[in-house]
């Protein structure tokens, strides 16, 4: 199993809500991320966890909040959003991180934010 | 600066021809490059992923890497259809992070 898998595919949620996105991996890898994706941009990280430590924080508001409850998955708590927020956001693995740091995307979550 | 900079696109070619994307990068300690491929709606998938000076080739896809110039490009033979898409560069920080470019959009048209 190659798939980094994200649900749910499309969220819409008003600026007072409280959502999660979830994340999932089979692959044995260590290392996963969270990527904000605006239009035609490239993906711009936000947090990085390695051995279920969280590893880098991309100095990300607080209204995002990640957790990793075990080395298979990963969750983005969202609460409070603004509509600038709005973007596709990229899950990925890699099998250690650092110099060895090929990524596996998942799909994403394409977020609205009214 | 920005430690990699991608040429713009959008790139239009017809179906059978040679492709040719292109970026450089702000710091020699640099060592590790890739690229990848974004359909619309989908995640980034790795395509090539290198480390050293020269070329490295898998199908009709070769990726190029000059340290000396500190230029690397991604060469595509024989285009199909298939291959329309945006392609992402990508350099591994010294922080141990991967820093894209801004991708470039190709179509191939039959």
């Amino acid at each position: 199993d190659t798939e980094v898998t994200q649900t749910p595919k499309h969220l819409v949620m008003g600026m007072t809500n409280k959502k999660s996105l979830k994340c999932e991996q089979h692959m044995g890898h260590r290392a996963m991320y969270w990527y904000k994706q605006k239009a035609k941009k490239p993906p711009e990280l936000m947090f990085v966890y390695s051995y279920e430590k969280l590893s880098i924080n991309e100095s990300v508001p607080s209204r995002f909040s990640p957790e990793c409850p075990n080395s298979s998955l990963l969750n983005l708590h969202l609460h409070a959003l603004q509509p600038e927020d709005s973007a596709l956001y990229l899950c990925a693995s890699s099998q250690e991180g650092g110099t060895n740091e090929k990524l596996f995307f998942g799909s994403g979550t394409q977020l609205s934010v009214l | 600066q920005k430690e990699v900079e991608q040429d713009p696109g959008p790139l239009s070619v017809p179906e059978g021809a040679i492709v040719s994307l292109n970026c450089t990068y702000s710091n020699s300690a640099f060592q590790y490059f890739m690229w990848y491929r974004q359909y619309s709606r989908k995640g980034p998938e790795l395509l090539m992923y290198t480390y050293s000076s020269g070329n490295k080739e898998d199908g009709r896809f070769t990726a190029q890497v000059d340290k000396s110039s500190k230029y690397i490009s991604l060469f595509i033979r024989d285009s199909q259809p298939s291959d329309s898409a945006t392609y992402l560069c990508a350099i591994l920080t010294n922080a141990g992070k991967s820093t894209f470019g801004d991708g470039t959009t190709l179509t191939v048209k039959p």
